[in-house]
């Protein structure tokens, strides 16, 4: 009963440098979503998937990767990290259709780039 | 396109106290869903109360309950008997959803900051 699982919990970068934030989720779920959460900001969509293999950009993907090969996962690379990437990164997901109205979190990855 | 406007950075209640957070929103999908989420100082993101356009009834779980006024297009949340634990930040979250193309996924507002006094 895993849930979403998110890892790193917490990383420092160096300008510069790549990296990337695993998303796993146990529950089959057609849909899974990245936001950044920044302070005053609320929580912003990077990107999003409806299932394997179908990705979509959202509100802010610039200096962000995403791919959707299996169901289960939903990594998401940053390619050069910048110091404006320092954020909150949260990973959810949910099921398609009316059933989809619980969306389940992961617990968040806390990264800071200097 | 989907837009949630918290206008509340802040509120103060006293314990016990009911409050009111608001939360209006703009869409142009007839079918869409509205969801209240409370995030503590640990970060995490814990679901409060959902409620879908078409439901004829304000949704209620426990001591909350959303304030569905869809002509206005706001979905307040309603605070009862105010507890320590409830201080936290609060976002209301909002996605469409289509029959044949499926729902859409959160946007949130900038959320507010509940402080609950002793």
């Amino acid at each position: 009963n895993a849930g979403v699982t998110q890892t790193p919990k917490f990383q420092v970068l160096k300008t510069g440098q790549s990296m990337t934030l695993q998303c796993a989720q146990d529950m089959n779920h057609e849909y899974m979503s990245w936001y950044r959460q920044d302070p005053g900001m609320g929580l912003r969509l990077i990107h999003y998937s409806v299932g394997a293999g179908i990705t979509d950009q959202g509100e802010v993907p610039n200096g962000y990767n995403v791919s959707r090969s299996t169901t289960e996962d939903f990594p998401l690379r940053l390619l050069s990290a910048a110091p404006s990437q320092t954020s909150v990164y949260f990973c959810a997901s949910s099921r398609a259709g009316r059933s989809g109205n619980t969306i389940y979190f992961g617990e968040g990855s806390w990264l800071t780039v200097v | 396109a989907q837009k949630i406007t918290q206008t509340q950075p802040g509120m103060f209640v006293q314990e016990k106290e009911a409050v009111t957070l608001d939360c209006t929103y703009d869409t142009s999908d007839p079918s869409y869903g509205l969801f209240w989420y409370k995030q503590p100082s640990s970060g995490e993101m814990i679901f409060l109360i959902y409620q879908g356009s078409y439901d004829q009834q304000n949704a209620t779980e426990g001591r909350y309950s959303l304030n569905f006024q869809k002509a206005r297009k706001s979905a307040n949340l309603v605070i009862s008997a105010s507890q320590l634990g409830d201080s936290a930040m609060y976002f209301c979250a909002m996605r469409a959803t289509a029959r044949n193309s499926g729902n859409t996924p959160l946007v949130f507002g900038k959320g507010t900051r509940l402080s609950v006094i002793a």
